[in-house]
């Protein structure tokens, strides 16, 4: 069936340095990709998103990149802060289908 | 605060109970999720409803059910209820778009415990 696999699962980085997650996805009629940040004990929010015709966004801090051929897409964090750790899911939606990664901890520590 | 509300806030309970849990989308979504959290782990879709019909089927039990109500809430049923069962269970929502595009909206979550 179809899967999102995102990588890694755990992720340390200093305050001020960049973080990179990045998702595969299997199913050929997802066109649009969400990245959510989860806070322990609270709910997913969405923080960006890209539609299949684009291939980068940006907002502040934080970008997505979508390579429809390779199925890839990828979560950048710029200038880390303490408050941006973390857990992040990135999903990739389709027809009536949204199918979600397994998540990623980001730490940044001070 | 996503517009997105859910009762009960918490939920404990013994095996082989059965509970229900409640959704109320954002004013104006027609869809509403439920998805599965358990411990430190990622996010389980359930079931979709559109406008009161069931839209997607994931990963759910047959012991739990769901339906969205005329005026839109949706309501989980969670039955004959296990340990395993323990976890987070999210609604969202999300506006009529392009299929499959529908930014979802996430409630607080209600946290069971079955003991």
């Amino acid at each position: 069936g179809e899967n999102v696999e995102q990588h890694p699962s755990t992720l340390s980085v200093q305050e001020g340095d960049s973080a990179v997650i990045k998702c595969t996805y299997s199913d050929s009629a997802s066109n649009y990709f969400p990245w959510y940040k989860q806070e322990l004990g609270k709910r997913p929010q969405l923080i960006i998103d890209i539609r299949s015709n684009v291939g980068e966004k940006k907002d502040q801090r934080i970008a997505v990149t979508l390579n429809k051929t390779a199925k890839h897409f990828s979560l950048h964090i710029t200038e880390t802060q303490p408050e941006d750790s973390a857990v992040y899911f990135c999903a990739a939606s389709g027809g009536f289908k949204t199918i979600f990664g397994a998540g990623t901890r980001l730490f940044v520590k001070a | 605060d996503s517009g997105v509300t859910q009762t009960p806030k918490h939920l404990i309970t013994a095996t082989g109970q059965r509970v229900t849990l409640r959704c109320s989308p954002r004013s104006g979504d027609l869809s509403v999720y439920w998805y599965q959290q358990s411990l430190d782990q990622g996010l389980q879709f359930l079931i979709q409803y559109y406008n009161g019909e069931e839209r997607a089927k994931g990963n759910i039990l047959e012991r739990f059910s769901a339906q969205q109500f005329p005026d839109l809430h949706s309501e989980l049923n969670l039955s004959s209820l296990e340990l395993g069962d323990s976890a987070l269970y999210f609604c969202a929502s999300s506006a009529p778009g392009l299929a499959g595009q529908e930014t979802q909206y996430f409630g607080p979550g209600t946290r069971l415990l079955v003991l």
